[in-house]
């Protein structure tokens, strides 16, 4: 079954650095697009990052564009996200999931989610 | 940027039918996706593509789309209906995907 594994959240200072990781493995990794989905405490769900098929092709939100970077390595199936600059904003859990077609498609599996909190 | 505009909640008795909207210019040109969120939980995509429905959702979910108005429709609802429901389209014009603000229904 699709398994979709992030790590690397924690704790961080504004202006600090931070890199997530998400481990795939269940399906065919090269074959779906990737996404980032973040949510705030109590907020609803706001679409973060994605990626294409082999990574020539990146999408990102306005909120973040500058500051993270989106990334993936097939031969090891899984996703990154570089998040640099980081704001008191950017405090949510984090979701990795798989993109059900190329973009626009559905977010068909997700992972369980890893907060990232930044304070001083 | 494109927005999706929801209610912010809907409250429904047991076996009644729960009607939830998402506005957007011209939604109806695009395709939707649904998803629901238990607390503590990951989201779970209900329906995609307007009106198609992901093996292991109950037939009693579905979805519309028509003009500026997409809709999740939940006959006979259940207890363990209670979440939070966000719509989501792909806008073209910025290549970003955007979310509704989420609906909580509430089963009485």
């Amino acid at each position: 079954q699709v398994q979709l594994v992030e790590s690397g959240g924690g704790l961080v200072k504004p202006g600090g650095s931070l890199r997530l990781s998400c481990a795939a493995s269940g399906f065919t990794f090269r074959d779906y697009y990737m996404t980032w989905i973040r949510q705030a405490p109590g907020k609803g769900l706001e679409w973060v990052s994605s990626i294409s098929f082999t990574g020539t092709t990146m999408y990102y939100a306005d909120s973040v564009k500058g500051r993270f970077t989106i990334s993936r390595d097939n031969a090891k199936n899984s996703l990154y996200l570089q998040m640099n600059s980081l704001r008191a904003a950017d405090t949510a859990v984090y979701y990795c999931a798989r993109v059900s077609t190329d973009r626009g498609g559905e977010f068909d599996d997700w992972g369980q989610g890893m907060l990232v909190a930044v304070s001083s | 940027s494109y927005v999706l505009t929801q209610s912010p909640s809907v409250s429904v008795a047991p076996g009644q039918t729960a009607t939830i909207t998402c506005g957007g210019n011209n939604i109806g040109g695009k395709s939707v996706h649904w998803y629901q969120q238990k607390p503590g939980q990951a989201p779970v995509v209900v329906i995609y593509d307007d009106i198609d429905r992901p093996s292991g959702i109950p037939e009693r979910f579905s979805g519309s789309n028509s003009v500026n108005t997409a809709t999740l429709t939940i006959s006979k609802v259940e207890v363990g209906d209670e979440a939070d429901y966000y719509c989501q389209v792909w806008d073209t014009i910025s290549d970003q995907y955007v979310f509704g603000s989420g609906t909580e229904v509430t089963v009485l």
